[in-house]
């Protein structure tokens, strides 16, 4: 149980083109959602929490106009990387919860974003 | 704020033996810590946890990590290391006080020589 799923794995665009990720929760309900931000070689950094049916909270230093997140149901939450640049070419990681606040993270198999 | 500090961004071991990842954490109050596995082009997987309760967890895949309050740490064990267990560690820590959002180490890649 508790499988999240991500989509694309892998993405290239064009600079100044938007691109959008998607991460399910296939066989649970996630009111809350996380999208990390993984650079080669180093660690994760949480970028915001996904709030269903609000909106996001964002952490200190991530743009929100430039990584807009929607989570408008109960098993989906979107990331949209807009006006990406080479420097947004990272790898994406969403994840929930299924419990209450002291349990662990599920994860998505993240998204290889690269941006040309 | 919650932090955590993972000793050794590389750790190399031959195949059967001790894996001793070491993991210590900051949290003014009583901490939730997680040891994660990654292998490459992955997300994470959670190997084991301590909420609260017994000092010492089992995981999954034969790894144990022990919640030390009075050193601050929570190492990651394994008896015998395998080939298949190669890949990178993160240890997480998450508390009320930071709103329950999980602050992962640096991470820790494990080698495994034949």
């Amino acid at each position: 149980g508790a499988v999240v799923s991500q989509h694309p794995s892998r993405v290239i665009c064009k600079s100044g083109t938007s691109v959008k990720i998607e991460c399910r929760s296939l066989d649970f309900q996630a009111t809350t959602m996380f999208w990390y931000r993984q650079f080669p070689k180093k660690s994760l950094m949480l970028m915001a929490t996904s709030n269903e049916g609000s909106k996001a909270t964002y952490e200190q230093g991530v743009e929100k106009d430039k990584f807009l997140i929607n989570h408008a149901s109960l098993t989906l939450s979107t990331l949209t990387v807009t006006s990406a640049h080479p420097e947004d070419s990272s790898f994406y990681i969403c994840s929930a919860k299924t419990g209450p606040y002291n349990s662990p993270l599920h994860f998505g198999n993240g998204t290889r974003l690269t941006v040309t | 704020a919650q932090s955590v500090t993972q000793l050794g961004s590389h750790v190399s071991v031959s195949e059967g033996a001790l894996v001793l990842l070491r993991c210590n954490y900051s949290s003014s109050v009583p901490p939730y810590l997680f040891w994660y596995v990654q292998y490459p082009n992955q997300g994470l997987q959670l190997l084991l946890k301590y909420t609260t309760g017994a000092t010492l967890v089992k995981g999954i895949n034969g790894f144990e990590a022990e919640f030390k309050k009075s050193e601050t740490s929570f190492h990651l064990t394994k008896p015998s290391a395998h080939m298949s267990d190669a890949a990178e560690y993160f240890c997480a820590v998450s508390d009320y006080t930071g709103g329950f959002k999980t602050i992962f180490g640096a991470g820790t890649r494990l080698f495994v020589k034949a």
